[in-house]
């Protein structure tokens, strides 16, 4: 069963600590992304990466982190230098990032949603 | 600047109605568009993607793309209930070598039985 999975559904962060959210693919895509989404607004970006050990800041990365050491895996830590981590956090992957073609379409996971304590 | 616009909403119509649900975009060189459905606490679900002029038929799903109006359109036929949830309207943005989809802040619509 192919897919995104994202873990944990939900995670609750204290002050000053750092937490990471996990994204896992199997569809084999070389692209995977991580956006924020706030009530009422739409997706902001915060890293992306288009191939395994490299990846690039995306409209909000102050206070995020990330790696791509695998294919498959693409997790994000939120630090304590992010203020308002509060959020609904989404990961998505894409056969490529379209520059060769009709291929950029974005498919998402079931998201993480974190609370500050 | 990057921007996508989109009606906040909330759009009623009633059940078996035709819903219509717009976009605006900034970058001319736009070439990909995305329509996704979104259901309150879950995550975007694509419904169309489009990249040429003209329209794309899917089931009860069409979306219209007007690149010369900077314009992307999508229209639900024969709505349900189990339509109601926000619209996500996200289009590619290119620039230095790197692809980036930014969204619209999404429309809210409801279906009345």
């Amino acid at each position: 069963d192919g897919g995104i999975t994202q873990s944990p559904k939900y995670l609750f962060r204290k002050e000053g600590q750092n937490v990471t959210l996990s994204c896992e693919q199997n569809l084999n895509h070389d692209a995977m992304y991580w956006y924020r989404q706030d009530p009422g607004q739409g997706l902001r970006l915060i890293y992306y990466s288009q191939i395994v050990n490299d990846f690039q800041k995306g409209d909000i990365a102050e206070g995020y982190s990330v790696s791509r050491e695998k294919k498959e895996s693409f997790p994000l830590t939120v630090t304590s230098a992010q203020k308002n981590p509060t959020a609904f956090y989404l990961c998505a992957s894409s056969i490529d990032n379209g520059a060769s073609g009709n291929t950029d379409t974005q498919y998402f996971g079931p998201g993480t949603r974190l609370t500050v304590l | 600047q990057k921007e996508v616009e989109q009606n906040s909403g909330p759009l009623s119509v009633p059940e078996g109605a035709i819903a219509s649900l717009n976009c605006t975009y900034s970058d001319r060189v736009s070439q990909s568009f995305f329509w996704y459905r979104q259901y309150s606490g879950k995550s975007p679900e694509l419904i169309m993607s489009i990249y040429s002029n003209g329209d794309k038929e899917d089931g009860r799903f069409t979306a219209q793309l007007n690149k010369a109006s900077q314009y992307v359109s999508l229209l639900i036929r024969d709505s349900q209930p189990s339509d109601s949830a926000t619209y996500l309207c996200a289009v590619v943005y290119s620039g230095a070598g790197s692809y980036q989809l930014t969204f619209g802040k999404g429309t809210k619509l409801s279906v009345i039985p």
